[in-house]
């Protein structure tokens, strides 16, 4: 079974702070991604990665940087923590190439005071 | 460019009864399609997803999905809905053309159950 894991479930940060979450996934996948998921906006996309050292922005990548310096794990990284950046962050991975399904970690629930 | 509408943000149906929810999608060719299903807490897990050929494709948990490319759309049913349905559902597409595995998801579904 693929795995993906995330390094925390829950986190609280204050305003300001640098954060950084987790992601690692254990099946050799070239693809990784940092959603934002929001109520109402669905899942949108931060950044994702399509190999070591690349990245790309995805839709909404402002306030957020990522690295990727390992094929298993994928960093995203608040560099200041503001209030708006509350949400649930889920990573996912996939194969290379079209079609493929993407696998998805449990997500972690960031609150920012 | 590619978009996804799930125009229900939220349904509430009967345990025993059947369901069906809606995605529509905008693609200038053949898209692939998936729907995911995401219980409270957890993360998204695939329920089932269509490439080509047969356009009814069965999935996990007792789903099925049905692609109709005249309406652009590809909705997910299920026949007799349990309480453990309850869930927020996705449905995504992707390009072929994209070696990333890149997807565009809707902006979810909640199903709510009632006994």
């Amino acid at each position: 079974d693929v795995k993906v894991t995330q390094s925390s479930r829950y986190l609280v940060k204050r305003t300001g702070e640098k954060v950084f979450l987790e992601c690692v996934q254990d099946m050799d996948h070239e693809n990784m991604f940092w959603y934002r998921q929001d109520p109402g906006l669905g899942l949108r996309l931060i950044y994702f990665s399509y190999d070591v050292k690349m990245k790309e922005k995805g839709d909404i990548p402002e306030g957020y940087s990522v690295s990727r310096e390992k094929k298993e794990r994928f960093s995203l990284i608040l560099e200041s923590a503001s209030t708006n950046q509350t949400s649930m962050y889920l990573c996912a991975s996939t194969l290379g190439g079209a079609g493929n399904e993407q696998y998805f970690g449990p997500g972690t629930r960031l609150t920012v005071t | 460019a590619q978009s996804v509408t799930q125009p229900d943000i939220h349904i509430t149906v009967s345990e025993g009864a059947s369901l069906e929810l809606r995605c529509n999608y905008s693609y200038g060719a053949t898209p692939y399609l998936f729907w995911y299903v995401q219980s409270p807490g957890q993360g998204l897990q695939l329920l089932l997803k269509y490439f080509s050929g047969d356009t009814l494709v069965q999935g996990i948990k007792g789903f099925e999905a049905e692609f109709k490319r005249s309406q652009s759309s590809f909705n997910l049913r299920k026949p007799s809905v349990h309480w453990s349905d309850a869930a927020e559902y996705f449905c995504a597409v992707g390009a072929w053309s994209s070696n990333t595995g890149k997807l565009i998801f809707g902006q979810g579904t909640t199903l709510q159950v009632k006994p």
